[in-house]
């Protein structure tokens, strides 16, 4: 069946260093990919999506890749802060508004300053 | 404008009890999901209602679980005769018709002591 992995967390890091959230997914045919961020006491929100392969989605100075080659949509971010601190969730889904989203399980960020 | 709403916000219970859980879309989305997140399981996918189109039911975990949408709009999840495993945060969430952003409320925390 369709899935999504990624890597666990916690993950700790200082203020302005790289950051990367690996992802990969199990997937028939070609399903959107997004990341979706929960900040601290604060509800889901779409951080960044991409629909087809190479397309690139970017927010807030992330950026993932659609990578089909590789099955994969890693996170990116060149100089986090601390305000970036919370729990990303890398999801696939198929059909725009018709169908439902598959989460992975999470990944914790901390950023110290 | 008012995003999506949730009611309520906690909800304690004792195991053998129904609960309701509501959910208010953004108006005019005609998409309406509901989630689950668990330390345990993450994020998982209960069911979806697309317009006046029959619910795709094919993540709800037992027939203890069932949801209705009332004139397109509201949603509400009824959990019958609650088993302490059902403790988790319960996530509605709403996109429009051409659209694939899911937009979520801030949940509902379910605790069956």
């Amino acid at each position: 069946g369709n899935s999504v992995t990624q890597m666990e967390g916690p993950v700790t890091l200082s203020e302005e260093a790289f950051l990367t959230i690996n992802c990969t997914y199990t997937a028939t045919g070609y399903p959107s990919l997004f990341w979706y961020v929960q900040y601290p006491g604060e509800g889901l929100q779409l951080l960044l999506k991409a629909t087809k392969a190479d397309d690139k989605g970017s927010n807030k100075g992330f950026e993932a890749t659609y990578r089909k080659e590789t099955t994969s949509f890693h996170l990116e971010k060149g100089s986090v802060q601390v305000s970036d601190s919370a729990v990303y969730f890398c999801a696939l889904s198929y059909g725009g508004s018709q169908g439902n989203l598959i989460f992975g399980k999470g990944t914790k960020l901390s950023v110290k300053p | 404008g008012a995003g999506v709403s949730q009611s309520p916000s906690n909800k304690v219970t004792e195991k053998g009890k129904d609960v309701e859980l509501r959910c208010d879309p953004i108006s005019g989305h005609t998409a309406l999901y509901w989630y689950r997140q668990s330390l345990g399981q993450g994020l998982e996918f209960l069911i979806y209602f697309q317009g006046n189109s029959a619910p795709d039911k094919s993540g709800l975990p037992s027939d203890r679980f069932s949801a209705e949408r009332t004139g397109g709009s509201v949603s509400t999840l009824t959990i019958q005769r609650t088993q302490q495993e059902d403790s988790a945060v319960y996530l509605c969430a709403s996109s429009p018709l051409r659209g694939d952003e899911q937009f979520f409320g801030p949940g509902t925390r379910l605790t069956v002591l």
